[in-house]
């Protein structure tokens, strides 16, 4: 199993729609998750991270979290079509450890 | 400085060579990650330093590839005999504490011909 899993997409959604994107992870002690953009040829941007379980919004976007279930998704509200790109799920198991990467979710807004 | 700087932006290589890739991560972090990124996939954690020492270098894929940040703050990734497999974005990152986010670099295109 891998630690961080996605699907891989692409997630199709028109303008306007509210666009689900979904990660489970393995490791049961991870304890920070964050969810990174990266569009074609660029290096990821973070744009969400979750620490405790629950909701957290900023803008258009909400980031869910449930330890339980070894589960965070993000929302994109009112999804534009720049917000076409690869979201890529990544966790850290806490104190000194490694941040892993999900294979990322393409995600297109059709106009 | 503003933000990570990776140089080379780009190296053309030639199968057998040995290449050094530079990451400047921004200044005061002291947690440094090396990732490398293939078409179409996530990132592939390499190596993670905490300060000047290496705390995981479990992603380091073999004995060619080799990484150093000996004044903690700038590391150079080291391949030695590159081989075509090792073509790839090679991404630097780097966060201020523990559980922090990490703060990508532009990454550095190698390609070995």
């Amino acid at each position: 199993q891998k630690e961080v899993e996605q699907n891989s997409g692409p997630l199709s959604v028109p303008e306007g729609a509210i666009a689900s994107l979904n990660c489970t992870y393995s490791d049961r002690g991870s304890q920070s998750f964050f969810w990174y953009r990266q569009y074609s040829g660029k290096s990821p941007e973070l744009i969400m991270f979750i620490y405790s379980n629950g909701d957290k919004e900023d803008g258009r976007f909400t980031a869910q979290l449930n330890k339980a279930s070894q589960y965070v998704s993000l929302l994109i509200r009112d999804s534009q079509p720049s917000d076409s790109a690869t979201y890529l799920c990544a966790v850290n198991s806490g104190g000194y450890q490694k941040v892993t990467f999900g294979t990322g979710t393409k995600l297109q807004v059709i106009p | 400085g503003a933000g990570v700087s990776q140089t080379p932006s780009n190296k053309v290589t030639e199968k057998g060579k040995y290449v050094e890739l530079r990451c400047d991560p921004i200044s005061g972090h002291t947690a440094l990650y090396w990732y490398r990124q293939s078409l179409g996939q996530g990132p592939e954690f390499l190596i993670y330093f905490q300060g000047t020492g290496a705390a995981d270098d479990s992603g380091l894929p073999n004995d060619r590839f080799f990484a150093v940040r000996p004044e903690g703050s700038v590391s150079t990734l080291k391949i030695q005999r590159t081989e075509r497999g090792d073509s790839a974005v090679y991404l630097c990152a780097s966060s201020g504490a523990q559980n922090t986010e990490a703060f990508f670099g532009q990454g550095t295109r190698l390609t070995v011909v």
